[in-house]
């Protein structure tokens, strides 16, 4: 069956550094894939979407890379802020079906 | 536009009690989703419309629950008889062109159901 793991559920980060969150997935082929960001009481907020035939994509303090050999997605935030704190969320969209991970509690530390 | 408005946000009842959730999407926008989260099983899709039409209700868990589109603007999330193990965070979504754009979310209805 198809399964989504993002790497640890809650990580701890310093201000100013880089938080790496990670998406593995298995027995799926997505086409596209996305991250939200999810504050508590709210719903998700999209973020970022790359598709299988892309590499990389930045925007602004963001960075996602997406390897679809690996099976693998790279979520960073460059220049981590407490604002920054928060759940992130990645979401594999194929043919007709999106599914989501259960998310990575950022914790950002002044 | 004020985005994807849900109602109501808290919602408690009584195990066996009919509950039904509400959902404004984005003006213009022809996809929509209801999602399900839980702690143990994340957000999970329960049924989306396109163009008010059903597409995919596969996510849906058992015949107490129903969802229904009746035009553009406006749709509902049924659960009757509702029981403790429906208590979850429901989602509703909307979007431009289906899994391939961003999904905007509404702010969520927490039911309990007790």
């Amino acid at each position: 069956s198809q399964k989504i793991e993002q790497n640890s559920e809650a990580l701890n980060i310093q201000e100013g550094k880089t938080a790496t969150l990670t998406c593995n997935y298995t027995n799926y082929s997505p086409a596209y894939l996305q991250w939200y960001r999810q504050d508590p009481g709210r719903g998700p907020v999209f973020l970022l979407l790359i598709r299988e035939n892309e590499k990389e994509k930045r925007k602004e303090r963001l960075k996602v890379t997406f390897d679809t050999t690996l099976k693998q997605s790279l979520f960073h935030i460059t220049a981590s802020q407490p604002a920054d704190s928060a759940t992130y969320l990645c979401a594999l969209a194929g043919y007709q079906k999106v599914t989501f991970g259960t998310g990575t509690k950022l914790q950002v530390i002044p | 536009d004020a985005g994807v408005i849900q109602s109501p946000r808290h919602e408690v009842t009584e195990m066996g009690q009919e509950v039904t959730l509400r959902c404004k999407p984005i003006s213009g926008h022809d996809y929509l989703f209801w999602y399900r989260q839980t702690m143990m099983r994340g957000l999970e899709l329960l049924i989306y419309f396109n163009n008010n039409v059903p597409i995919d209700d596969s996510g849906m868990p058992e015949d107490r629950f129903s969802a229904k589109m009746p035009n553009a603007s406006f749709s509902t999330l049924k659960i009757q008889p509702s029981e403790p193990r429906d208590s979850a965070v429901y989602f509703c979504a909307s979007s431009t062109e289906g899994y391939y754009t961003e999904a905007f979310f509404g702010q969520g209805t927490r039911l309990t159901v007790v």
